[in-house]
């Protein structure tokens, strides 16, 4: 069975600081794991992805996580916080990306920005 | 570059009504996925299809039903609707070969 835990379900920062957002998976297979984005009333936006190449995976807007298998986490990072990051994170995992495959979202992130 | 179109964004329906969501996957995408996200939830697997054929199956309540269409399009059938269906559903679509889902804006649905 698979499944996400994303600890925090809420997380603040200030604007400039690092960002980092905790997800640790649970998979019986190797996983493939992504970060999605959502702002309010909209629909989820693929950050980044982790498909079993490079560990450390960079994404969209500065985003980036590292794959630690022995950790079995997949931690979402930022550098420098920006006021439009404040948002809804969701960590995903999928087995494999054969047809019909469903995703496991963990509970979410949301990520406050404090200028 | 084309994305997951949804109809409608939103939708007012009474309790015990029927309901149907539309999807139109991003063009030669032949997966396409459906979840429900209740307010402040994650949002929850309830089936998919490939090549028009039901491939996975997650919490759909019996009185939801959902197909794939020739033209890869999908819709999301629900029937006796109770105030616990209000929710954001979202549809994915994925493409072959491809990992990622891509999600559409979703339809809000509330059920009064």
């Amino acid at each position: 069975a698979q499944s996400v835990t994303q600890l925090g379900s809420h997380v603040s920062v200030s604007e400039g600081a690092l960002v980092l957002l905790r997800c640790n998976y649970s998979s019986s297979v190797p996983p493939y794991l992504f970060w999605y984005v959502q702002y309010p009333n909209q629909g989820l936006q693929l950050l980044l992805k982790y498909t079993s190449a490079a560990t450390l995976v960079k994404g969209i807007n500065g985003f980036e996580a590292e794959f630690k298998k022995s950790e079995t986490s997949f931690h979402l990072t930022k550098p420098s916080a920006h006021m439009s990051d404040a948002a809804e994170y969701f960590c995903a995992v999928s087995v494999s990306p054969t047809a019909g495959n469903q995703f496991y979202f963990g509970t979410g992130t949301s990520l406050t920005v404090i200028p | 570059a084309a994305g997951v179109i949804q109809s409608p964004r939103h939708l007012i329906k009474e309790k015990r009504e029927t309901a149907t969501l539309k999807c139109y996957p991003i063009p030669r995408h032949d997966t396409v996925y459906w979840y429900q996200q209740g307010p402040g939830q994650d949002p929850q697997f309830l089936i998919s299809f490939y090549e028009k054929m039901q491939s996975d199956k997650g919490s759909i309540p019996d009185r939801f039903s959902a197909q794939q269409f020739s033209d890869y399009h999908s819709e999301l059938n629900m029937s006796s609707l109770e105030l616990g269906d209000s929710a954001l559903y979202f549809c994915a679509s994925r493409g072959q070969g491809s990992y990622e889902q891509y999600f559409g804006p979703g339809t809000r649905l509330t059920v009064t």
